[in-house]
């Protein structure tokens, strides 16, 4: 059964913090893995990886992926009140095609 | 980047009535749409994959009776709660494929919070 996990379950830091949020999968066929952030509606997309090794980043944001340990990370530097939200991992791949496997979300509270 | 619409975004309705949520692209084509479901603090729950001019395929444990997906063209999936009771109160939240894009991208729309009373 693929299986997408997440840790940790909730983090509470302080504004100018730097966090790491985690995602580890056992996914068939793993094609991708997509990060997003959900606020109060619905998940807006952050990145997608597919190769080993290569960071992506988007202003304070960055992730990479190791396809050999099936894990990739997140990291929030400089944090802001704005980055709270829960931060959702999704792989794509698995026998259905199509599908996105979603981990359990992190949740992350930024104080002031 | 491309935009998902649904609509209600809110929805009250009472034990035994059917409620429908639809799901539409607006600027772009989705020969397929997921539907998920989310409880409160919790990760979202892939319901069905909705398949234009196809019947959906519905993931284990969902009720294909129960929770009705049409995707009558390419730019528009429902799904209708039949006989909607208080436990199928949720957050649902469609997604869509632009055929154009990577494999995996999907785009979100706003969601629709249901309660049933």
């Amino acid at each position: 059964e693929d299986k997408v996990v997440q840790s940790p379950l909730s983090l509470v830091v302080h504004e100018g913090d730097t966090v790491t949020l985690n995602c580890s999968y056992e996914v068939t066929n793993f094609r991708s893995l997509l990060w997003y952030k959900q606020e109060k509606k619905a998940p807006t997309f952050l990145f997608m990886l597919t190769s080993s090794g290569i960071e992506k980043k988007s202003g304070r944001l960055s992730s990479i992926l190791d396809k050999k340990e099936l894990f990739s990370i997140l990291n929030i530097t400089a944090t802001q009140t704005g980055d709270s939200a829960i931060y959702l991992c999704a792989v794509g791949g698995g026998n259905a095609g199509n599908m996105l496997t979603f981990g359990g979300g992190t949740r992350l509270m930024v104080k002031p | 980047g491309a935009v998902v619409s649904q609509h209600p975004s809110w929805v009250i309705c009472k034990s035994g009535t059917s409620v429908k949520i639809e799901c539409r692209s607006l600027d772009f084509q989705a020969t397929t749409m997921f539907w998920y479901r989310q409880f409160p603090k919790q990760s979202l729950m892939l319901m069905a994959t909705s398949n234009e001019g196809s019947k959906a395929t519905y993931e284990q444990g969902v009720e294909k009776d129960k929770f009705l997906i049409n995707h009558a063209s390419l730019t528009l999936s429902t799904l209708t709660v039949t006989s909607a009771h208080p436990e199928d109160s949720s957050f649902y939240i469609c997604s869509a494929k632009d055929p154009g894009q990577a494999l995996e991208e999907q785009y979100f729309g706003p969601g629709t919070r249901l309660t049933v009373t």
